[in-house]
């Protein structure tokens, strides 16, 4: 398996301007997690799923963010409107139930200009 | 005062030094522990897993637990410019990953 696939690597963006984040998760982990990882708050969890279904999305920091799963191999999560404060590395992970590791993506590194 | 605390480094050693990396917490429901190592510019990796109480060794790596303190370490034998990275200790209360804590991290540089 090649692990938690994430799309793009890096994004570079202008303030206002939506941005999608893509994770595809390792085949047969069913749940998925969305993380920020900033030099001043560490790794935050944003958002995380499970089978799918969005279970607890109080890290989300606030409604410019959306997260979503249509399928057991693909999530995003979206920003619009993008903001500066937004700059930081974005992570998704996938675990399962019987495993407590959860395997990491890349990341992808935002940039909010 | 934030659920898991971790001294944020930089912390610098000569290759073949001990080193000790710490974490406290408040939350006494925490039952598992975990030490991630993330290298720059790529995403954690988990190192060593232990649960409850008690030490777990996996070659030159040591994780203790101490519930009774709230406190966990780990500790490397004979750390290698290799384990140059940043250690980010999780916790959960449940042995499934969605309400894994993460502490900030520390930052490590062995230095040849």
């Amino acid at each position: 398996d090649a692990g938690v696939i994430q799309s793009p690597r890096h994004e570079v963006t202008e303030m206002g301007q939506e941005v999608t984040l893509r994770c595809k998760p390792i085949s047969g982990h069913d749940y998925l997690f969305w993380y920020r990882q900033t030099m001043m708050r560490g790794l935050e969890l944003l958002i995380y799923f499970n089978n799918n279904v969005p279970i607890d999305d109080s890290g989300m920091p606030e409604d410019r963010f959306s997260a979503k799963m249509p399928n057991a191999s693909f999530s995003t999560l979206k920003i619009q409107p993008s903001e500066p404060r937004d700059s930081a590395v974005y992570f998704c992970a996938s675990s399962t139930r019987e495993n407590t590791e959860a395997f990491f993506g890349q990341g992808t590194r935002l940039t909010v200009v | 005062q934030k659920e898991v605390e971790q001294d944020p480094g930089p912390l610098s050693v000569p290759e073949g030094a001990i080193v000790s990396l710490n974490c406290t917490y408040s939350n006494s429901a925490f039952q598992y522990f975990m030490w991630y190592r993330q290298y720059s510019r790529k995403g954690p990796e988990l190192l060593m897993y232990t649960y409850s109480s008690g030490n777990k060794e996996d070659g030159r790596f040591t994780a203790q637990v101490d519930k009774s303190s709230k406190y966990i370490s780990l500790f490397i034998r004979d750390s290698q410019p290799s384990d140059s990275a940043t250690y980010l200790c999780a916790m959960s209360a449940t042995n499934y990953g969605q309400n894994f804590v993460f502490g900030p991290g520390t930052r490590l540089s062995v230095l040849p």
